[in-house]
């Protein structure tokens, strides 16, 4: 069946330092794979997304990578702050615009 | 432009009740999509409505449903509730084409005692 696995389950950097949060699924027919921040009391946000036909996009200090030989796909923030703190969880999807299957997710801490 | 609202916030039910939740989705956006996010857990798909009709539909049984409105809004019916049913209740609206992102509403925090 379906199935994403997220590592780490958490994760603690030093302000200014990289983050690095990995999926893998299991569904070679998925094509489209977001990445959404979640924080507390909130909805999960959506903060960048990619599609099978790229193999990294990025947006700021915030880029993605996919490895669809492999079924990988990476988050990767830069110079991280404070305010990058949250709930991070990817997701796959073999339908664009339908169904995601999510990550467990990854709490990210940047400590100050 | 106005993004995706939920109601009731918070709900507490006891077992055996029924519950509805509600959904407006964000301006411009036809379909609505139903998660459920158990604590600690990433969200989990119950279904999707466009166009008034279900349009795909995730492990849930029969006692979770959904209707969808002419003005896109959503509801999401649980009958018979059990006590593994608390979770937060999150509604996603996006577009059948074109740019099809998902975005969230802040959910409802539903409670079954």
């Amino acid at each position: 069946g379906e199935n994403v696995e997220q590592h780490p389950s958490t994760l603690s950097v030093q302000e200014g330092d990289s983050a690095v949060i990995k999926c893998t699924y299991s569904d070679s027919a998925s094509n489209y794979f977001p990445w959404y921040k979640q924080e507390l009391g909130k909805g999960p946000q959506l903060i960048i997304d990619i599609r099978s036909n790229v193999g990294e996009k990025k947006d700021q200090r915030i880029a993605v990578t996919l490895n669809k030989t492999a079924k990988h796909f990476s988050l990767h923030i830069t110079e991280t702050q404070p305010e990058d703190s949250a709930v991070y969880f990817c997701a796959a999807s073999r339908v664009y615009g339908n169904k995601l299957v999510f990550g467990a997710g990854t709490i990210l801490r940047v400590k100050s | 432009e106005t993004g995706v609202t939920q109601s009731p916030t918070h709900l507490i039910k006891t077992r055996g009740q029924q519950v509805t939740l509600r959904c407006s989705s964000q301006s411009g956006h036809n379909t609505v999509s139903w998660y459920q996010q158990a604590l600690g857990q990433g969200p989990q798909f119950i279904f999707q409505y466009y166009r008034e009709e279900e349009n795909g539909r995730g492990n849930f049984p029969p006692r979770f449903s959904g209707l969808q409105f002419p003005n896109y809004s959503s509801e999401l019916n649980v009958n018979a509730l059990e006590l593994d049913d608390s979770a937060l209740y999150l509604c996603a609206s996006s577009l059948v084409e074109g740019a099809r992102e998902q975005y969230f509403g802040p959910g409802t925090r539903l409670t079954v005692t």
